[in-house]
């Protein structure tokens, strides 16, 4: 079965300081994969999305993701990260060939102190 | 905008008692999703449903049922609720095609006691 694994619980930085999130997926065929945040009482919504082409990839707030194939991994990075960016971050696939059904990772609990 | 919507944001409900959570989309998407969310845990699909009356079981149902009689309207069913249901609920929706972005509503913390 397919699954997803973020490799940080609980991830603290101050402001400023570069972020990455790793992800790891278990699929060896094709996969749709997307990078969600949860801000503090806030809907869950997308930061950013790889399908094709280039493995880079950017989102909103200055997030960026790298999918690296033979690696099985997105990782997401941001350069300098502000106390706004507190929230929880989760990791999500789909694979192609099984449906349209997102798999998760746990999530990422990122605090960010000023 | 696309907007999904949930009947509740806070619920409470005594062990036994049926339960339903109702959701609500207004992008005329063909999928809709319920997924529930706890601490460690991530988000856990629980159903989803890719038309009218259609239904696919996620990684746990058990305990749950589901409905979807009008393509905009998907509901969650916990037929003898328990205390281990005592969770965050996550209803998203989304076009046909795996290459769409699922659009979450704002969830309904449901309390069994």
């Amino acid at each position: 079965a397919q699954s997803v694994s973020q490799h940080n619980h609980h991830v603290i930085l101050s402001e400023a300081a570069s972020l990455e999130l790793g992800c790891n997926y278990s699929y060896g065929g094709t996969v749709n994969l997307f990078w969600y945040v949860q801000y503090p009482g806030q809907h869950l919504q997308l930061l950013l999305k790889y399908f094709s082409g280039d493995p880079l990839v950017k989102g909103i707030k200055g997030f960026e993701a790298e999918f690296i194939k033979s690696k099985f991994s997105f990782n997401l990075r941001k350069p300098s990260v502000q106390w706004s960016d507190t929230a929880e971050y989760f990791c999500a696939v789909i694979a192609n060939q099984a449906g349209t059904a997102l798999i998760f990772g746990k999530g990422t609990t990122l605090s960010v102190s000023s | 905008d696309v907007k999904v919507t949930q009947s509740s944001r806070y619920l409470v409900k005594r062990t036994g008692e049926k339960v339903f959570l109702e959701c609500v989309q207004d992008m005329d998407h063909e999928n809709m999703f319920w997924y529930r969310q706890d601490p460690g845990l991530g988000l856990r699909l629980i159903y989803f449903s890719y038309d009218v009356k259609m239904k696919e079981k996620g990684d746990i149902p058990e305990g749950y049922s589901v409905s979807r009689e009008k393509k905009e309207r998907f509901s969650l069913i916990l037929e003898s609720a328990s205390t281990n249901q005592t969770s965050m609920y996550l209803c998203a929706s989304t076009r046909q095609g795996s290459y769409n972005e699922q659009f979450f509503g704002p969830g309904t913390r449901l309390t069994v006691l």
